[in-house]
């Protein structure tokens, strides 16, 4: 099974400021990976996919890079409503499995 | 526009089963997978299984396999997830999702239900 380890497990930052998560896969997965936000009380949502395809309507500040092994989910410019937590998730084969998830906190 | 309906919360002793639905309109339910996921008080998503648009078969996690029962009712454009001897392992939060695919094969989830919390106590 593909293990994903995501990092950091919080992050505290400033509105304005540019934020980076980071998810790295056990074994190479080229481009199969996606990461949602999650809201408390909220149906999750999908930011980006394929590793860097930015998901219809969501905001350009959001960005995705990454093949392989070593994934990066970026925010340009953090806004309050990006108080969530957010999950990387690979779905290169079965089990497919997600990462631990960042909690994300606006100082 | 695209909506996935999840039914009502259940409480349920240990031993019981329960049998959640996933009504959704929008789309043309026959060409997209629905995807179930699963998240446990403080813990992360973990993927239970999906039902494939192309073959209409199951394709469960091998932990819930024997427990898991993933099926659809085309005529109605729902997909239903029933899963059975529950233990206080399966209080969880419980979503159904539908199921992309990008430009190169990337399955990804793209539209989400709102989740249903089934709890299991005694």
């Amino acid at each position: 099974d593909i293990q994903m380890t995501q990092s950091p497990s919080s992050l505290s930052a400033s509105v304005g400021d540019r934020v980076t998560i980071t998810c790295r896969a056990s074994q190479s997965i080229s481009t199969y990976v996606n990461w949602y936000q999650v809201k408390p009380g909220r149906a999750p949502k999908v930011l980006i996919y394929a590793a860097s395809s930015l998901h219809s309507g969501v905001p350009s500040r959001f960005g995705g890079s990454g093949s392989g092994t070593d994934f990066t989910l970026t925010i340009s410019s953090l806004q309050p409503d990006d108080l969530a937590t957010y999950y990387c998730h690979q779905s290169y084969s079965t089990p497919y499995s997600f990462g631990q998830g960042t909690k994300l906190e606006i100082k | 526009q695209v909506q996935l309906v999840q039914s009502g919360a259940e409480v349920k002793k240990p031993g019981a089963s329960v049998k959640v639905s996933c009504k959704t309109s929008g789309f043309t339910f026959s060409r997209f997978g629905i995807t179930w996921v699963r998240q446990a008080p403080g813990q992360s998503l973990e993927w239970m299984g999906w039902i494939s648009p192309y073959n209409g078969k199951p394709n469960y996690a091998q932990k819930l396999q024997g427990r898991v029962t993933m099926t659809t009712d085309t005529s109605t454009s729902t997909a239903y997830m029933e899963l059975t001897s529950l233990g206080s392992d399966d209080t969880a939060l419980y979503y159904c999702a539908r199921s992309s695919f990008g430009s190169g094969g990337q399955l990804y989830f793209d539209y989400w239900g709102q989740g249903t919390l089934v709890t299991v106590s005694s």
